[in-house]
């Protein structure tokens, strides 16, 4: 069965430093690639998106992803975060050769950045 | 756009009760989903409707379940004769599906408690 795969659960950072998370899913197929955030108190909201095309998506706040298809890997960065990224965010596969557009997620990563 | 709406955002229940759950899309969507989010996990994909047809149900759907879309636009999920495990939160997403492209936008969710 296909599944998304996020490593770090939980991820602690001072205000300005650099943030990457992973996230690796197993298809071999044609996928669509989504990060979610969920910021405290709030539902999830779309950060990037990447469908096709250049595999380095830019989303809302500053953060970037990379589509590494040789990886399976679409990792989430951002060159300096702000303590109003404390949030959970959430990598999400969708296959793109289904019918279906239903999402995938990994498990989630708990960021707290400490001002 | 008024986004994705849920009604109730919280219930509580006893076991054995019935329960229903609304969902207000995205007007113009013809695709909603729906998921179950656990404590720590990511959500897990239930069912989705294109329109008024429900085109796919997860084997996490048990026969308590059910869910409608009865005019294309909003849907209910009813879950009968709650159990302990069936507490989680309910969420629900909207899209306009083209060309195997689409993007979910999440409403709130709806946060059950089955004592």
């Amino acid at each position: 069965a296909q599944s998304v795969s996020q490593h770090n659960h939980h991820v602690i950072l001072s205000e300005a430093a650099s943030l990457e998370l992973g996230c690796n899913y197993s298809y071999g197929g044609t996928v669509n690639l989504f990060w979610y955030v969920q910021y405290p108190g709030q539902h999830l909201q779309l950060l990037l998106k990447y469908f096709s095309g250049d595999p380095l998506v830019k989303g809302i706040k500053g953060f970037e992803a990379e589509f590494i298809k040789s990886k399976f890997s679409f990792n989430l960065r951002k060159p300096s975060v702000q303590w109003s990224d404390t949030a959970e965010y959430f990598c999400a596969v969708n296959l793109g050769s289904s019918n279906t557009g239903k999402l995938i997620f990994g498990q989630g990563t708990t960021l707290q950045v400490k001002p | 756009d008024t986004g994705v709406s849920q009604d109730p955002r919280h219930k509580i229940t006893k076991r054995g009760q019935n329960v229903t759950f609304r969902c207000d899309p995205i007007s113009e969507h013809n695709r909603l989903y729906w998921y179950r989010q656990t404590l720590g996990q990511g959500p897990e994909f239930l069912t989705y409707f294109q329109n008024e047809a429900q085109l796919e149900k997860s084997r996490l759907l048990s026969d308590r379940f059910s869910a409608e879309r009865p005019k294309g636009s909003f849907s209910t999920l009813e879950i009968q004769r709650t159990e302990q495990g069936d507490s989680a939160m309910y969420l629900c997403a909207s899209s306009f599906s083209v060309s195997g492209q689409e993007t979910q936008y999440f409403g709130p969710g709806t946060r059950l408690l089955v004592l």
